[in-house]
């Protein structure tokens, strides 16, 4: 299968404790997005890197989170020091470029990450 | 910042019956798309719209977009069970960052 792949699918930690994802995007798309979803809404842009290049990252997120795409491939998000509110569903997708734009983006199935 | 906003939130409907499914936007974002995801499960394209005055149809589903309104619409024809879902729309800040509204949860009764 040639998909978005995320793991872990759920991760459980204490409160204060660092926690990492990875993302493996489709092969040849040079974009990866990282979105985080809490019940009931839509997805909250977090940050996009085009190929290893991280171009832009919401001014919600604070310094406690980072990301890196090294070489362009895989990615990893990184929250430090966990609080109850980073609870949530943590989105990967990637995309494409397309001539002209337009490219849609194909999601994993997320990481859910609990709190306590 | 571009803002999504979608109505109605949540949506019951008979079987067989047609309704609508609202986008505004609130700056330029010449592109639009939507998205549905089944509980438990991730997102999935379903149309990308392109450009003022653009129409896609897939099946039961039709999705339009007007850009001078800020508006894109997902109207649905004879409603059946397996259209229950959370339907997403996004809009393109024109920098490839996108941005998606709160989603509608539509429930489809037979």
């Amino acid at each position: 299968d040639t998909g978005v792949s995320q793991n872990p699918r759920h991760k459980i930690t204490k409160r204060g404790q660092n926690v990492t994802f990875r993302c493996d995007p489709i092969s040849e798309h040079n974009r990866l997005y990282w979105y985080r979803q809490t019940l009931g809404q839509g997805p909250e842009f977090l940050t996009y890197f085009q190929n290893e290049a991280q171009l832009e990252k919401s001014r919600l997120l604070s310094d406690r989170f980072s990301a890196e795409r090294p070489k362009g491939s895989f990615s990893t998000l990184e929250i430090q020091r966990t609080e109850q509110g980073d609870s949530a569903m943590y989105l990967c997708a990637s995309s494409p470029t397309a001539r002209g734009g337009g490219e849609k983006l194909f999601f994993g199935s997320g990481t859910q990450l609990s709190v306590l | 910042e571009l803002k999504v906003e979608q109505n109605p939130l949540f949506l019951s409907m008979q079987e067989g019956k047609n309704y609508t499914i609202y986008c505004n936007y609130s700056t330029t974002s010449d592109r639009l798309y939507w998205y549905r995801q089944d509980p438990g499960k991730s997102l999935e394209s379903l149309f990308v719209l392109l450009s003022n005055g653009a129409v896609k149809q897939e099946g039961r589903l039709m999705a339009s977009l007007d850009t001078k309104a800020r508006l894109s619409t997902l109207h649905i024809t004879a409603a059946v069970h397996d259209l229950s879902a959370t339907y997403f729309c996004a809009g393109d800040t024109g920098t490839y960052k996108y941005i998606f509204g709160t989603g509608t949860r539509l429930k489809v009764l037979a």
